[in-house]
């Protein structure tokens, strides 16, 4: 059972490259998350997406973009990377059931010099 | 905004005991819903348990229960019989509705560590 697939799980950058991260899932969920990771401060969502072609923003948008071209796969794009999104980043998805649960991937870890 | 503090950033358990983590929580909703999370060191989150405001009867799954104590805003994990798997990062989130999933809010983590 694959669920949620994140790609690539590990890269390190260098300040100001650019890059993408892969988020796809095989569950037909409507909804998608990307979320980060920081010690001491839990996940934050970045931006998610309610459906195929809709994204919006979360709780630390900046310096990051996001494309939902196909239901199953939610893009998150760094442009200019800074030292300041080194982080771990996961994707989740979640469908349109009364249960409120995030499957989640593996998780990306993301190291820019 | 909703904000969930969990107190406790490291615990230890010795395995087949019993460890309660705790989560506090900000809202001024009257219906909401509580998550713990967990994340082994595979770093893949797992649903553990979750409880919906409107429930007074707290929610058990199997060796892990809840204690919601709404007035407080409280909502803490018990593990009973505690094995070496339950070693993980465990999460306590929030959110208003199934319906605005986009606005779950998580706590910074409890690191628990069952020892044998």
């Amino acid at each position: 059972n694959a669920g949620v697939t994140q790609t690539p799980k590990f890269r390190v950058l260098k300040t100001g490259q650019s890059m993408t991260l892969l988020c796809a899932q095989d569950m037909n969920h409507e909804y998608m998350y990307w979320y980060r990771q920081d010690p001491g401060m839990g996940l934050r969502l970045i931006h998610y997406s309610v459906g195929e072609g809709t994204t919006a923003k979360g709780e630390v948008p900046d310096g990051y973009n996001v494309s939902r071209l196909k239901k199953q796969n939610f893009l998150l794009g760094l442009e200019s990377a800074a030292p300041s999104q080194t982080s771990v980043y996961f994707c989740a998805s979640s469908g349109q059931t009364l249960t409120g649960e995030l499957f989640f991937g593996e998780g990306s870890r993301l190291t820019v010099l | 905004a909703q904000t969930v503090t969990q107190s406790q950033p490291e615990m230890s358990v010795q395995e087949a005991e019993t460890v309660t983590l705790s989560c506090t929580y900000d809202t001024s909703e009257n219906n909401y819903y509580l998550f713990w999370y967990k994340q082994p060191p595979s770093r893949q989150m797992i649903l553990v348990i979750r409880q919906e405001a409107y429930k007074q009867q707290n929610a058990t799954e199997n060796r892990f229960s809840v204690n919601f104590q709404k007035a407080a805003k409280s909502f803490s994990l018990k593990i009973s019989d505690s094995q070496l798997g339950d070693t993980a990062m465990y999460f306590c989130a929030f959110m208003k509705s199934y319906y605005n999933n986009n606005d779950m809010r998580f706590g910074a983590g409890t690191r628990l560590t069952v020892k044998p």
